[in-house]
């Protein structure tokens, strides 16, 4: 089944504590992208790639971290988390092709609350 | 700033009705999508009309672009309990298509 998968999809952290949030997607999509969710402001990109190796800041990028090693696999780095970081995180894919976007494949989320 | 806003916030209707939202934006744009929510869930692709088009159906959704208003509307014809979600509009910006945008939604309800 085609999908884009999220771990861990709960995680309640202190202040400080580093923590990573998987995201991998079996579609041999090049283009995968991490956004946040808060009431009201909708989803607000933090950081997109468009393929192995290549990364870049989305509106909001301040205390976060991505890497792009492999095609499958995109994952989100809080270096030292702050409530403020509290939010719905979705992960996303899509194909890539030319110079606009396509339909992206969302993961189920990541609820993550930082006390 | 957010590129998309959709009008109205929220939205109540009873089944057999149609639902219209709107999204405008503010810069120029490759295409823009629609996608819905259901309740904290991951989103879902509904539609994707491209700037060079005017009009896209699919089912029982109508979306129409008119990017020199700069704006998108997504009508739902018949709408059914099902339909009860948040839908958002998302634009990639001409310059920088990596770079999606999502408006806040607009909340829709459908009673039976």
């Amino acid at each position: 089944e085609a999908q884009v998968t999220q771990n861990p999809r709960y995680l309640i952290t202190v202040t400080g504590k580093k923590l990573t949030v998987t995201c991998s997607q079996n579609m041999n999509h090049e283009y995968m992208s991490w956004y946040r969710q808060d009431p009201g402001l909708g989803l607000r990109q933090i950081y997109y790639s468009m393929n192995v190796e290549v990364t870049d800041k989305g509106d909001v990028p301040e205390g976060y971290k991505v890497s792009r090693k492999e095609k499958r696999n995109f994952p989100l780095i809080l270096e030292s988390p702050s409530p403020n970081q509290t939010s719905l995180y979705f992960c996303a894919s899509s194909f890539r092709s030319g110079t606009s976007s396509y339909e992206q494949y969302f993961g189920p989320g990541t609820r993550l609350t930082v006390t | 700033s957010q590129q998309g806003e959709e009008d109205p916030q929220a939205l109540s209707i009873q089944e057999g009705e149609n639902a219209t939202m709107n999204c405008s934006y503010k810069t120029s744009i490759n295409n823009l999508q629609w996608y819905r929510q259901n309740s904290g869930r991951g989103l879902v692709h509904l539609i994707l009309i491209r700037s060079n088009e005017r009009e896209k159906h699919s089912g029982r959704l109508r979306v129409t672009l008119d990017t020199s208003k700069k704006s998108s509307s997504l009508l739902i014809t018949a709408s059914r309990a099902a339909d009860t979600a948040s839908y958002f509009c998302a634009t990639d910006r001409g310059d920088s298509w990596g770079k999606l945008q999502f408006g806040a939604g607009t909340q829709v309800v459908v009673t039976p």
